[in-house]
Formats: structure tokens, sequence, C-alpha cells
């Protein structure tokens, strides 16, 4: 049972360019999200999905993009990367909305330069 | 407005020492859920715990505790006898309940626990 699968684990993007982060589930879960950590700021929600062909904005959203053609696939797209977008991201589902803990994958550090 | 805090930054430990990291949360639902991870220095996040705020009883698992007292708006965990393999980064989150299916999630930002051997 791989559970949730994050791709890649490290990433070095130039200012200006474009890529996606991979996020991938196999427990059959409706709700998935995306975090970023910074340092001293705890996890941030960037955006969330309640199931297939359904999304949201989370807390911090600003040059990202989402989609959830699938239950098992939720892809963070960065438009146009940033240097304070260097951070560590986090695909995380859930089987519930709300009540219900939230398993995590691996973890993404994206620098961007 | 939800928040949580978690004002231990950094604790450091000598092994088998107690430790009890702090977590203060702020709601104004009266149904929600409050959970702790852990974060290993490998990076992955794993669940602990999770409590939700009808259920006041302390829960106890092996060398773990948790401490939840609504009059103090508190949540806190305690890690007996701790050993090296407790050295990680400790979130405490809270979840409320959103209509239409928003899952509205706080985490704090977190305690890294060293535990010296």
């Amino acid at each position: 049972n791989a559970g949730v699968t994050q791709t890649p684990k490290f990433q070095v993007l130039k200012t200006g360019q474009s890529m996606t982060l991979q996020c991938a589930q196999d427990m059959n879960h409706e709700y998935m999200s995306w975090y970023r950590q910074d340092p001293g700021m705890g996890l941030r929600l960037i955006h969330y999905s309640v199931g297939a062909g359904i999304t949201d904005q989370g807390e911090v959203p600003n040059g990202y993009n989402v989609s959830r053609s699938t239950t098992e696939d939720f892809p963070l797209r960065l438009l146009s990367a940033a240097p304070s977008q260097t951070s560590v991201y986090f695909c995380a589902s859930s089987y519930g909305q709300w009540a219900t803990e939230a398993f995590f994958g691996q973890g993404t550090r994206l620098t961007v330069v | 407005a939800q928040k949580v805090t978690q004002a231990q930054t950094e604790i450091s430990v000598v092994e088998k020492e107690d430790v009890t990291l702090d977590c203060v949360y702020e709601t104004r639902d009266t149904t929600y859920y409050l959970f702790w991870y852990k974060q290993p220095p490998s990076g992955e996040l794993v669940f602990l715990i999770r409590r939700n705020s009808f259920d006041e009883q302390n829960e106890i698992s092996g060398r773990y505790s948790w401490n939840f007292q609504k009059s103090t708006s508190s949540f806190n965990f305690t890690i007996t006898a701790s050993q090296v393999v407790d050295s990680a980064v400790y979130f405490c989150a809270l979840s409320e309940a959103r209509l239409g299916g928003y899952q509205k999630v706080t985490f704090g930002t977190g305690t890294k626990l060293q535990v010296i051997p």
C-alpha cells in the first residue's frame, strides 16, 4: 500500500519557469490538499479538493494552480516560479473532509533561484 | 479567528526525561478536532492522535499521553521517558467544520524536540 506518493522529492527552478508537482494516493480518499512548509510558519494550505472535479483555494493560493480529474491524482502547478515559492511542499489526503487524520506524502523540497 | 499556538520553538531534554509540548488553540466553534503530528528528521509527517471537542478524556498510548482541557483551550502532549527516536518536530493542528465541505485546518508552527543521549 503506497499511501500518498509525491514526485519529485527535490527540484531547483529558475525564476519564471513553470513546473508541476505530482501527487497520487491509492486509498480512495475524496479529500486532498496541498500545503507549503516554511521555517517558523508551520504548514499553510495552498489548495484543496473535496472530490474529482472540485477544487478550491486555501490560505496561500497565489501563483499556484490545481486540478482534480481523478480521485487518485492532485497535481500542483507553479505557473511562473518566484523565489518566494522556495519551500517544502506536502500533499495530503484524508477519508473525511475535516474530522479525520491526514496522510501526507514525503514532501518536495523546491528551490527557486 | 482560528489559531493554534505552540509557544515552545525548540526543546532539548536528556534521554529518559519527561517532556511536555504545549498547544493552545482559539476557535469560536463548538465542534472541532485537534490533532498532533510528528515530523522526524526524514521529513515525512506522521499522524499521532485525534481528539474531538466533546471528548475531554486524557489519552495514553505507551510513552505518549495527551491532556485536553477545554477550559484553558489546551491540548498538551507529554512524552514519558524520552528516547532519541522521539527527536522530531511536533505539530498541533485544529480542524473546524465548514459548510460546503471546506476543511479548515490550521497548524501550529511546530515544536522541535531534541533528545540528547
